[in-house]
């Protein structure tokens, strides 16, 4: 039982190209969610998703698309990169179901957009 | 939207005293309130979690207390650890039957001294 895997954990990028970070759980939950985490900013929500084939923003939308064609699956994609969205980013996902356990966070990716 | 607020940024503790943080929320209608403990390069971990038809929770040497008409919850750590030592984060959503957009604080860093 794995969890929820993200991958890569490091990334660095040139400003302007693109790229997908992935994300997966096997615990066959229905709700997800992307993260970022910035000094003195706590986490803040990027994207969620209730259910394959449902998507909804979060807080901080702008320059990320999602798509949430599988339960298991939940990738984020950066269109073209810029140094703002420099970050670690976290996925999380929830059985939904009343939040019993509340959401489980992968390990994160480290991006650098140079 | 919502905003939490959290307090303090850093607490440093003597190994076997008591830690306490403090979280402030905007919104009345939230009423799931959840703590995540973050160590070094790794995702945050749900520790304990409290509903807002509860006043107080406990878990062995954890508690977690709810002030609705304050809008503020607060962390107690009981006879600390070393291992304790890690980055504290409350959030605060409107529970839908698990439909959680959570809004976190921005974290607190404590530390344990032997």
């Amino acid at each position: 039982n794995a969890g929820v895997t993200q991958t890569p954990k490091f990334q660095v990028l040139k400003t302007g190209q693109s790229m997908t970070l992935q994300c997966a759980q096997d615990m066959n939950h229905e709700y997800m969610s992307w993260y970022r985490q910035d000094p003195g900013m706590g986490l803040r929500l990027i994207h969620y998703s209730v259910g394959a084939g449902i998507t909804d923003q979060g807080e901080v939308p702008n320059g990320y698309n999602v798509s949430r064609s599988t339960t298991e699956d939940f990738p984020l994609r950066l269109l073209s990169a810029a140094p703002s969205q420099t970050s670690v980013y976290f996925c999380a996902s929830s059985s939904g179901r009343d939040s019993a356990g509340g959401y489980t966070f992968g390990s994160g990716t480290r991006l650098t957009i140079v | 939207g919502e905003n939490v607020e959290q307090h303090p940024s850093t607490l440093s503790v003597q190994e076997g005293d008591s830690a306490v943080i403090k979280c402030t929320y905007s919104d009345s209608a939230s009423n799931y309130f959840p703590w995540y403990k973050q160590e070094l390069g790794k995702g945050p971990q749900l520790i304990i979690d409290i509903r807002s038809n509860v006043g107080e929770k406990k878990d062995q040497r954890i508690a977690v207390t709810l002030n609705k008409t304050a809008k503020h919850f607060s962390l107690h750590i009981t006879e600390t650890q070393p291992e304790d030592s890690a980055v504290y984060f409350c959030a605060a959503s409107i529970s839908n039957f698990g439909n959680e957009k959570l809004t976190f604080g921005t974290g607190t860093r404590l530390t344990i001294i032997p």
